[in-house]
């Protein structure tokens, strides 16, 4: 079973729209959690960390259900640069699990 | 930008071959991170390096070796090269024992293709 598991995608939205990727992780004692987003031939760039408590950055927000261990991320009236493939990440004991990304297409 | 340097930007080599790749650290932090990344997966965990020890390995075999120096900067050796080691490898850097000591800072990559 992989560390963390992602929906490939893509997801096809138009523009405005609100879009959600969910993440499932394997190991009940992972200790952080981050969604990065990574353009096509590009590195990886953080998009944030995903605490217990939930936590929002602009149109963007991040949930940590460690109970059911996945994470979540909602972005809202979304843009054409939101175009983009997005990694979530798990750390347990300081080794990084990244998924294998979700795919997003914005569509005017 | 990050501020995490890496070279070269591009490597073909063929099989059996060895490989030096190399990371400079954003200013200030203090541990590195190497990943390899296949065309269409995510990148995957290879080691990492705080105060010039090994700080956690992924699943992959001793022929992928490291280092970090005084100044924190990183080099990833693969010897006896193969096929499947063709992909992009990133290194990250960040600040262990801080409270932001889990966030890591990708450098643009190394892309390697052996033949």
């Amino acid at each position: 079973r992989k560390e963390v598991e992602q929906d490939p995608g893509p997801f096809n939205v138009p523009e405005g729209a609100t879009v959600a990727f969910n993440c499932t992780y394997s190991n009940s004692a992972s200790q952080s959690f981050f969604w990065y987003r990574q353009d096509c031939r590009k590195e990886p760039k953080l998009l944030m960390s995903v605490y217990s408590s939930g936590n929002e950055d602009g149109r963007f927000t991040a949930q940590l259900n460690r109970a059911s261990q996945y994470i979540s991320l909602l972005i809202r009236d979304s843009k054409l640069s939101d175009s983009a493939t997005y990694l979530c990440v798990v750390n347990n004991r300081r080794k990084f699990y990244f998924g294998s990304g979700t795919k997003l297409n914005v569509k005017p | 930008e990050t501020g995490v340097t890496q070279s070269p930007t591009h490597l073909i080599k063929t099989r059996g071959q060895q490989v030096t790749l190399r990371c400079s650290s954003q200013s200030g932090h203090n541990t590195v991170s190497w990943y390899q990344q296949a065309l269409g997966q995510g990148p995957q965990f290879i080691f990492q390096y705080y105060r010039e020890e090994e700080n956690g390995r992924g699943n992959f075999p001793p022929r992928f070796s490291g280092l970090q120096f005084p100044n924190y900067s990183s080099e990833l050796n693969v010897n006896a090269l193969e096929l499947d080691d063709s992909a992009l490898y990133l290194c990250a850097s960040s600040l262990v024992g801080t409270s932001l000591g889990d966030t890591q800072y990708f450098g643009p990559g190394t892309r390697l293709t052996v033949l």
